[in-house]
């Protein structure tokens, strides 16, 4: 079974620096997605990133940016030049994809605040 | 519809009664999906619909929970006998195809058992 695991239960930084959160993955797959979802304290989980296991170049969108190392099964997040409306739960999911289910498992999540 | 809705927001229920939360998908989404989030068991999978096949009710905890979706769109999550560990936020995600689309979520629905 696959499961996703996010070892920073909390993280803050200052506005406008950088930030990196943790993700590392366990699967005996070779083909499957990789995402980070934003939930702010509205609920509404937002995608912020996508990463397909066989492209060997990390996906970015704007200030987000990850590190990912396939063998090594980790897929970390990189938020630049961070906002106040950055401030969130951070989740990792992974997916395997197949002809039936293609359900998301989830890491227990990263708290960010970004402090003013 | 822009996004996935979901409805009511907010419910509180006693222990012991029936309850319906409500997802309406985004419009041409084909698969949908009903996700858990608790503070015990954090996000975790519940029922699957693709189009016309039989759901995966895989992840359903326990007989009393069920669902259904209507014409292809509108689903409903029932709890029957609600307990106080049924207490959580009842996400809704659709995508386009399901096979590897990306999934989007509604904003759920906060259900408390007194």
């Amino acid at each position: 079974a696959q499961t996703v695991t996010q070892s920073q239960p909390e993280m803050s930084v200052q506005e406008a620096e950088t930030v990196t959160l943790s993700c590392t993955y366990d699967t005996s797959e070779n083909n499957y997605y990789l995402f980070w979802y934003k939930q702010p304290p509205s609920r509404q989980m937002i995608l912020v990133i996508r990463q397909e296991a066989y492209k060997q170049q990390n996906a970015t969108e704007n200030r987000f940016s990850v590190n990912f190392q396939k063998a090594a099964k980790s897929f970390s997040l990189k938020i630049s030049d961070s906002q106040l409306g950055d401030t969130a739960m951070y989740f990792c999911a992974f997916m395997r994809p197949s002809g039936a289910t293609n359900k998301l498992i989830f890491g227990t999540g990263t708290l960010l605040a970004v402090q003013p | 519809g822009a996004g996935v809705s979901q409805s009511p927001s907010n419910k509180v229920t006693e222990k012991g009664k029936d309850v319906e939360l409500r997802c309406d998908p985004i419009s041409g989404h084909t698969a949908l999906y009903w996700y858990r989030q608790s503070l015990g068991q954090g996000l975790e999978f519940l029922i699957y619909f693709q189009g016309n096949s039989a759901p995966d009710k895989s992840g359903l905890p326990s007989d009393r929970f069920s669902a259904e979706r209507t014409g292809g769109s509108v689903s409903t999550l029932t709890i029957q006998r609600t307990q106080q560990e049924d207490s959580a936020v009842y996400l809704c995600a659709s995508s386009s195809t399901g096979v590897t689309d990306t999934q989007y979520f509604g904003p759920g629905t906060r259900l408390t058992v007194l």
